[in-house]
């Protein structure tokens, strides 16, 4: 039993170009979560699947798009990497939303030159 | 609108003394709330949770927390503390079953000095 994993674990962009972050759960939940951390702001929000085949908009969403490809897979595209993307990235996934607890992956380092 | 404070950004304590990690929430609603601990280059894992059950939580590890509802508080605690302790913690606060947004605070980080 894995949990939530995430790939790769490190990355390095220039400016404008473009990647997917790949992230798999295997416990079987329904509710998926893309974050992003930065020092000092703690964890925010930049889309959710509650469902599959549904995917919503979260706190800071601009320059990234989504694909819930399965019940299992929820995958995170920059179309034109930039600078201010320079994040640590946090894949989650919870048997539902609301109360339920949420299970992180290891995280994606991402640099954007 | 839900928010979630962690009053101290940085907290140093000594191996074997108590650690309290403060947490204040806003809610309008009756909240869930969370901690998670975060090791150095490490994902997140959940330390306890609050759900309207019991007021006084225990989680993983000897950590416990208190909700009180008067003061808008969730604070952590650990009677003694251990240098594997030494990370960064986040509280975390939602709403019931309807949300999907989890309102993370900024994260406290605790240092544990030998």
């Amino acid at each position: 039993n894995a949990g939530v994993t995430q790939t790769p674990k490190f990355q390095v962009l220039k400016t404008g170009q473009s990647m997917t972050l790949q992230c798999a759960q295997d416990m079987n939940h329904n509710s998926m979560y893309w974050y992003r951390q930065d020092p000092g702001m703690g964890l925010r929000l930049i889309y959710y699947s509650a469902s599959e085949g549904t995917t919503d908009k979260g706190e800071v969403p601009n320059g990234y798009n989504v694909s819930r490809l399965n019940k299992r897979e929820f995958s995170l595209r920059l179309e034109s990497a930039a600078p201010s993307q320079t994040s640590v990235y946090f894949c989650a996934s919870s048997e539902k939303g609301g109360r339920e607890t949420q299970y992180f992956g290891p995280g994606t380092r991402l640099l954007v030159l | 609108a839900q928010s979630v404070t962690q009053l101290d950004s940085h907290v140093s304590v000594s191996e074997g003394t108590p650690v309290l990690l403060r947490c204040n929430y806003s809610s309008s609603y009756s909240p869930s709330l969370f901690w998670y601990v975060q090791h150095p280059n490490k994902g997140l894992q959940l330390l306890l949770k609050y759900t309207s059950a019991a007021t006084l939580v225990k989680g993983i590890n000897g950590f416990e927390a208190e909700f009180k509802k008067s003061e808008t508080s969730f604070h952590l605690t650990k009677p003694s503390a251990h240098m594997s302790d030494a990370a960064e913690y986040f509280c975390v606060v939602t709403l019931d079953s309807g949300t999907y947004k989890y309102i993370f605070g900024t994260g406290t980080r605790l240092k544990v000095l030998a």
